[in-house]
């Protein structure tokens, strides 16, 4: 079956360490995201691709790093520089270049990053 | 620049009870409308999505929204809620030609019995 896979699901880090997350699609499309979700605060966009080795800012891009070499691929580092890590992430993909794009996001199940 | 309002955080509501859930949009130009349910510890799920047409918009699980163009709003609605229903709903709003995806803050949904 089509979809996204985020891995790890839960991750336990301490103060100070980088840390990476994985998302894997494999429904053919150009666009992948990164969304960090806290309690209350809705889902906050933090880098985005859209096409392979090009990547752009989010809302809440400071302190995270991305790479974009596959297209199936959109890993997520959440660096030292990341003052408060603690939280829900997610990944989401769509295919904005075709005919009557709706905007509509595919989402993974998330990884969430506990920081001790 | 589009924008999403959802104007309960919080929405508790007794098992087998009808319930609303209320979205505003601003938008200067059509708009496309969705919501999604997130259940603890899982990714988002489309619910339904209003794209043209019918303004009345059926979707999964029992639930339906209506858009309303002159209110600028797309409630979600369900006549008779299960405790299973219990998750946060969250509705989306793109602009016509582009694809970036708006989110509103998030309704939490409290179903008890």
């Amino acid at each position: 079956d089509g979809g996204i896979t985020q891995s790890p699901k839960y991750l336990f880090r301490k103060e100070g360490q980088n840390v990476t997350l994985s998302c894997e699609q494999n429904l053919n499309h150009d666009a992948m995201y990164w969304y960090r979700q806290d309690p209350g605060q809705g889902l906050r966009l933090i880098y985005y691709s859209q096409i392979v080795n090009d990547f752009q800012k989010g809302d809440i891009a400071e302190g995270y790093s991305v790479s974009r070499e596959k297209k199936e691929s959109f890993p997520l580092t959440v660096t030292s520089a990341q003052k408060n890590p603690t939280a829900f992430y997610l990944c989401a993909s769509n295919n904005p270049g075709l005919l009557g794009h709706t905007g509509e996001l595919f989402f993974g199940e998330g990884s969430r990053l506990t920081v001790l | 620049a589009q924008s999403v309002t959802q104007l309960d955080s919080q929405v508790p509501v007794f098992e087998e009870a009808p319930v609303e859930l209320r979205c505003n949009y601003s938008s200067s130009v059509s708009v496309y409308l969705f919501w999604y349910v997130q259940y603890p510890n899982q990714g988002l799920q489309l619910l339904l999505k209003y794209l043209s047409g019918s303004t009345l918009v059926k979707g999964i699980n029992g639930f339906e929204a209506e858009f309303n163009k002159s209110q600028t709003s797309f409630h979600l609605r369900k006549p008779s809620v299960h405790i299973s229903d219990t998750a946060e709903y969250f509705c989306a709003v793109s602009e016509s030609g582009y694809s970036t995806l708006t989110f509103g803050k998030g309704t939490m949904l409290l179903v008890s019995p």
